[in-house]
């Protein structure tokens, strides 16, 4: 079974300021994705930064970074110069490899409020 | 390209009606996926179908079920609705071919249940 935790139930930040969200992961998958998504008040998901836990290299996207650190099951979201778009609700989740490995778990998801 | 539509935005039922909500895919997705996002539970998979074949359920009664046609639309149909099936349903298309493909998700159908 895959199960993600995200500790911060809420966070606020400067526009401007860097921001990292917390995630830890447990599985028992050999090979796995890590995801982050944003969603906006509208309800779409949108896909923010993916990592896989064969890359060498922390994945970076733009403004967004996913500090991934194996040993420790952590995939923590790093974002740089927050803006007041980044207001939203982030959620992190995986998917194993194996088959019927094609659903996402996802974690409780933290709210990100940009203050001006 | 277009992308992941759902239909219809917002849905008012009773209990113990029926309902049939629509997913687009992405063009050339065939894989589409299905979850449940409620206050409570969050977010949670309800079904995966590729090439109009279930291929991964999640843990929800019988009366939840889905399709997909050769065009890669697929429908979600709960029966006899309850108090509790009131949630945003979110729709995700894919490729299918890959655990590390994107997922890319539609704006969600509204279920309010009276």
């Amino acid at each position: 079974a895959q199960k993600i935790t995200q500790t911060q139930p809420g966070m606020f930040v400067q526009e401007k300021e860097a921001v990292t969200l917390d995630c830890t992961y447990d599985t028992s998958d050999p090979s796995y994705g890590l995801f982050w998504y944003k969603q906006p008040s509208s309800g779409e998901m949108i896909f923010l930064i993916y990592q896989g836990s064969y890359d060498q290299q922390n994945a970076t996207e733009g403004r967004y970074s996913l500090n991934f650190q194996k040993a420790r099951k952590s995939a923590n979201l790093v974002i740089s110069a927050s803006q007041l778009g980044d207001s939203a609700m982030y959620f992190c989740a995986m998917r194993g490899s194996g088959a019927g490995s094609y659903q996402l778990t996802f974690g409780k998801g933290t709210k990100l409020s940009v203050i001006p | 390209k277009a992308g992941v539509t759902q239909t219809p935005r917002y849905l008012i039922k009773t209990r113990g009606q029926q309902v049939t909500l629509s997913c687009s895919p992405i063009s050339g997705h065939r894989s589409v996926s299905w979850y449940q996002q409620t206050p409570g539970q969050g977010l949670q998979f309800l079904f995966e179908y590729f090439s109009e074949t279930q291929r991964n359920k999640g843990n929800f009664p019988g009366r939840f079920s889905g399709r997909q046609f050769s065009n890669s639309r697929s429908e979600m149909n709960v029966s006899t609705l309850e108090l509790g099936d009131s949630a945003l349903y979110l729709c995700a298309s894919s490729r299918g071919t890959s655990g590390g493909e994107k997922l890319f998700f539609g704006s969600g159908t509204q279920l309010s249940v009276l």
